[in-house]
């Protein structure tokens, strides 16, 4: 079965510090990955996702992340946190055949001015 | 701004009511989804849909109930509400394929006094 873990519930760091998000995953067979940002009282939208065309994925808001297969990591990175990057983020895996998505616990970014 | 839609956003209700929540998406989206989210928790799958007559259970038992009777639509009932439900609602679409997102609405926040 398919399965997320965030390595981290809560994350802070200073403005203009860089930022290392943790999600490792659980796959039989070639995963696709996603990152969700959720700021307070919206919905969730989509950072990036892993097509495996690249393991390097660019996505919104100068966010990128790596996939690593021998280490079956995705962690999300941004070389300069803002204020407005606080949030929740979420790692996410599809589930094999049924594209259901499967989320991690959540990482809570902290930015401190 | 993706094009999904959640109705109410907020619902403060007495237990033993009935009440439904409205998800709609003007995207023609054949899957559609719901979530259980409770505040700094992951979300839980509850109920899915794959089209028009097609609904599932996800992977979070819920007493909820849900209908597809129009692509667009896919609104979710609680047939006596009670304080245990008190959670936040998200529903979400995505197109068929690999390495397809899902597009969320802002959520539905339930409280049942």
């Amino acid at each position: 079965a398919q399965s997320v873990t965030q390595l981290d519930s809560h994350v802070s760091v200073s403005e203009g510090t860089p930022v290392l998000l943790r999600c490792n995953y659980s796959s039989s067979y070639s995963p696709s990955l996603f990152w969700y940002v959720q700021h307070p009282n919206k919905g969730l939208q989509l950072l990036l996702k892993y097509t495996s065309a690249a393991t390097l994925v660019k996505g919104i808001n100068g966010f990128e992340a790596e996939f690593k297969k021998s280490e079956t990591s995705f962690h999300l990175t941004k070389p300069s946190a803002h204020m407005s990057d606080a949030a929740e983020y979420f790692c996410v895996v599809t589930e094999q055949n049924t594209d259901k998505l499967i989320f991690g616990t959540g990482t809570r970014l902290q930015v401190f001015p | 701004e993706a094009d999904i839609y959640q109705t109410p956003r907020y619902l403060v209700i007495g237990t033993g009511k009935k009440i439904t929540l409205e998800c709609s998406q003007t995207m023609g989206h054949d899957k559609m989804y719901w979530y259980q989210q409770d505040p700094g928790m992951e979300l839980h799958l509850i109920h899915y849909s794959y089209g028009v007559n097609s609904t599932e259970k996800g992977d979070l038992s819920s007493e909820s109930t849900v209908s597809r009777i129009r692509t667009e639509h896919f609104p979710l009932t609680l047939e006596s509400a009670r304080p245990s439900h008190t959670s936040q609602y998200l529903c979400a679409s995505s197109e068929w394929g690999e390495n397809t997102e899902a597009f969320f609405g802002q959520g539905t926040r339930l409280t049942v006094v």
